[in-house]
């Protein structure tokens, strides 16, 4: 199977704090993305990065790739309680493989 | 206005029975999906479609029977539904090229089979 897995499967930190999310995946990639979902909500897409870039940003995300290890993590800096959700990685080789997310929860 | 809907959002159902599940999506993407997400929150892709012609079906039973008259529409009916069938189902769309877009989600349809 080429899902990802998620690590750890769920986090719980003081809002304010950084949160990080590992991602490790099996064969070759395309690109790697990050999604979010609010619980009883849809996907919602936050960051992709492309085989051959190594650390993106977007606002307080911030997201690495290491193709060598198959894996990637993102980070939330400063987070608030709105950003408590499930977070997926998505790999894309010929369709999207999900892993199965890490639950974060922000604690005001 | 939504990107992309599906309808209904709640759906209960007596086993044997056949339901069905509607998904529009007004972006103008040429390739639309049918997820399953299980109570462990995995998400198994089952179907996807481009231009109304299917070019993924991942060892689906065949009791599932997805339709797309046109490329803004991916229908999925299921009939003869068991317990098992009981997840949430995630309707889909991107761009016409897998590998470089993102995809975009309608909010769910929870099939509750009892």
């Amino acid at each position: 199977s080429q899902q990802g897995e998620e690590d750890p499967q769920a986090l719980s930190i003081q809002e304010g704090e950084n949160a990080t999310m590992n991602c490790s995946y099996k064969t070759s990639i395309n690109n790697l993305q990050w999604y979010r979902q609010n619980s009883g909500r849809g996907l919602v897409h936050l960051i992709l990065i492309r085989s051959n870039e190594r650390e993106k940003h977007s606002g307080r995300l911030r997201v690495t790739l290491d193709t060598s290890k198959k894996s990637s993590s993102l980070l939330i800096t400063a987070s608030r309680a709105a950003d408590t959700a499930s977070y997926f990685c998505a790999t894309t080789g010929n369709q999207f493989y999900f892993g199965t997310g890490t639950s974060l929860t922000v604690i005001p | 206005d939504t990107a992309v809907s599906q309808t209904p959002k709640y759906l209960v159902t007596q086993m044997g029975n056949d339901k069905s599940i509607k998904c529009e999506q007004n972006l103008g993407h040429d390739t639309m999906y049918w997820y399953k997400q299980d109570s462990k929150k995995f998400l198994k892709i089952m179907f996807s479609y481009n231009n109304k012609e299917l070019i993924i079906n991942e060892t689906v039973p065949n009791r599932f029977s997805p339709k797309s008259p046109d490329k803004a529409h991916l229908n999925l009916h299921i009939n003869s539904l068991e317990l098992g069938d009981s997840a949430v189902y995630f309707c889909a769309s991107s761009q016409a090229t897998v590998n470089t877009g993102e995809l975009f989600f309608g909010e769910g349809s929870r099939l509750t089979v009892l």
